[in-house]
């Protein structure tokens, strides 16, 4: 299983920061890479990036500049931060996996809504 | 704009077949495989279809995928009221090196 948390308000031009804590199982396991992907309000899904437990990660050309994600292994979490953020960036953000051999995204977490607004 | 083209609606009545198209370029659809999500109202998408046409354990076998050069269709046949939803093609994309979605269908059963 996997659970997003985070803030659900950020002010214009600040950094959103969400991790996702896996459960049921190791992050390490290295059957997975650990995604963010996010929908805008009535829009569809937007995969943002992925890391692997390695920490190599993966990003959408079009974030790349404002995104880091991060891994903690310790904690069995990974991270996103999206920097100068707008009210574009307003979307639910899912963490899921993206399965290594099979390429789909399954599990996914429940989704969180982040609100950029002042 | 999604590189994936989908319809932005769908819509059939208890029992009919509809699909949904989902048109690509050989960046994605038409090198990769493709996958099909359904996202029920409120949750988060489900995996549906994998591989252009496997349906993992569990979905029922009324759900089914195809694909063809660039393009590639979900259909659902014997149309349930529980079916409507929102449906996402997918497909990794060469150009992007990373996986895209498609824009989403509305799937409305009447």
């Amino acid at each position: 299983q996997l659970q997003e948390s985070g803030p659900g308000l950020v002010k214009p031009s600040q950094t959103l920061s969400l991790t996702c804590t896996v459960s049921g199982g190791s992050i390490s396991n290295g059957g997975y890479y650990w995604s963010w992907i996010r929908q805008r309000p009535g829009k569809g899904l937007e995969w943002i990036g992925h890391i692997y437990y390695s920490g190599n990660t993966f990003h959408n050309p079009s974030l790349k500049s404002r995104i880091s994600i991060s891994v903690d292994t310790s904690k069995n979490q990974f991270s996103l931060q999206l920097s100068s953020v707008t009210a574009a960036d307003t979307a639910v953000y899912y963490c899921a996996g993206y399965t290594v051999t099979d390429n789909w995204f399954d599990p996914w977490g429940q989704g969180t809504l982040v609100t950029v607004s002042s | 704009q999604s590189v994936l083209t989908q319809p932005p609606s769908a819509s059939g009545t208890p029992g009919q077949r509809v699909t949904i198209s989902c048109s690509g370029s050989s960046s994605n659809i038409g090198s990769n495989y493709v996958y099909w999500y359904q996202q029920l109202p409120g949750t988060a998408p489900k995996l549906l279809i994998h591989r252009n046409n496997q349906r993992p354990s569990g979905v029922p076998d009324r759900f089914s995928g195809s694909k063809s050069g660039t393009s590639a269709s979900l259909a659902i046949s014997g149309l349930r009221s529980e079916d409507e939803a929102d449906y996402y093609c997918a497909a990794w994309d060469d150009s992007l090196s990373g996986p895209k979605f498609g824009g989403g269908t509305k799937l409305t059963v009447l």
